[in-house]
């Protein structure tokens, strides 16, 4: 099973700051089978980003996802009131599938 | 518009069993593989189980497997999950998702329902 570890757990940021977001797997994600998801109080994960770097419809240029192998990256280049969430990684390289335990990005 | 619908969860007794059901619309069910994720109270996401658009292939967690079975009717436009022996431990909100493509399970996940609640307690 790929284990994936994400850091921080938490990161405390203001409006218009840049976030960036990491995600370690404990063995290489096969083609870069690497996810990003949002999930806010009371609502469903949304996805994001997906293998490692494409973003989803209707997703906002201001997130971008980079990284192959074992080291991936989620950067908001300018957070809006409504990024403040939890984000979760996910690779569907292999199974079982597996998510990160999670980055809370949270307003300072 | 894409839309998933779970159902059929509750609170239930150790060792017993429940169903859960997820109803798809706006869009064509039988081109996507489709997964269930759940989520404990408080927690992050657990993938649960995937089973492609022919149910040629189906895929389960360590932790469920033997005792969860997954299920398509492509008729009915539903995915089931059927849940058996439950455990305290598999009290979570438990999400019907598309995946990204159909005949694999190695796909992203998304979109996703709003979850269904199920709570194992004595």
């Amino acid at each position: 099973e790929i284990v994936l570890t994400q850091s921080p757990a938490t990161l405390s940021l203001s409006p218009g700051d840049r976030a960036t977001l990491s995600c370690g797997a404990s063995q290489s994600v096969r083609s870069s089978s690497l996810a990003w998801y949002q999930q806010k109080p009371g609502l469903a994960p949304r996805l994001l980003i997906y293998d490692a770097s494409t973003r989803a419809t209707g997703i906002p240029d201001r997130f971008s996802g980079s990284g192959s192998g074992t080291d991936f990256t989620l950067t908001i280049s300018r957070l809006e009131p409504e990024d403040f969430a939890v984000y979760y990684c996910h690779q569907y390289g292999n199974l079982p599938l597996t998510f990160g335990p999670g980055t809370k990005v949270d307003i300072k | 518009e894409v839309q998933l619908v779970e159902s059929g969860g509750g609170w239930v007794q150790p060792g017993r069993s429940l169903r859960l059901s997820c109803a798809a619309s706006g869009f064509n069910f039988d081109d996507y593989a489709m997964h269930w994720v759940r989520q404990a109270p408080g927690k992050g996401l657990q993938w649960v189980s995937g089973i492609t658009w022919n149910s040629g292939s189906i895929g389960y967690a360590d932790s469920v497997k033997g005792r969860f079975t997954i299920s398509r009717d492509n008729a009915k436009r539903s995915l089931y999950l059927q849940m058996n022996s439950l455990r305290v431990e598999d009290t979570g909100l438990y999400y019907c998702t598309r995946s990204g493509g159909s005949s694999s399970l190695l796909w992203w996940a998304g979109p996703w329902g709003l979850g269904t609640l199920v709570t194992v307690s004595s």
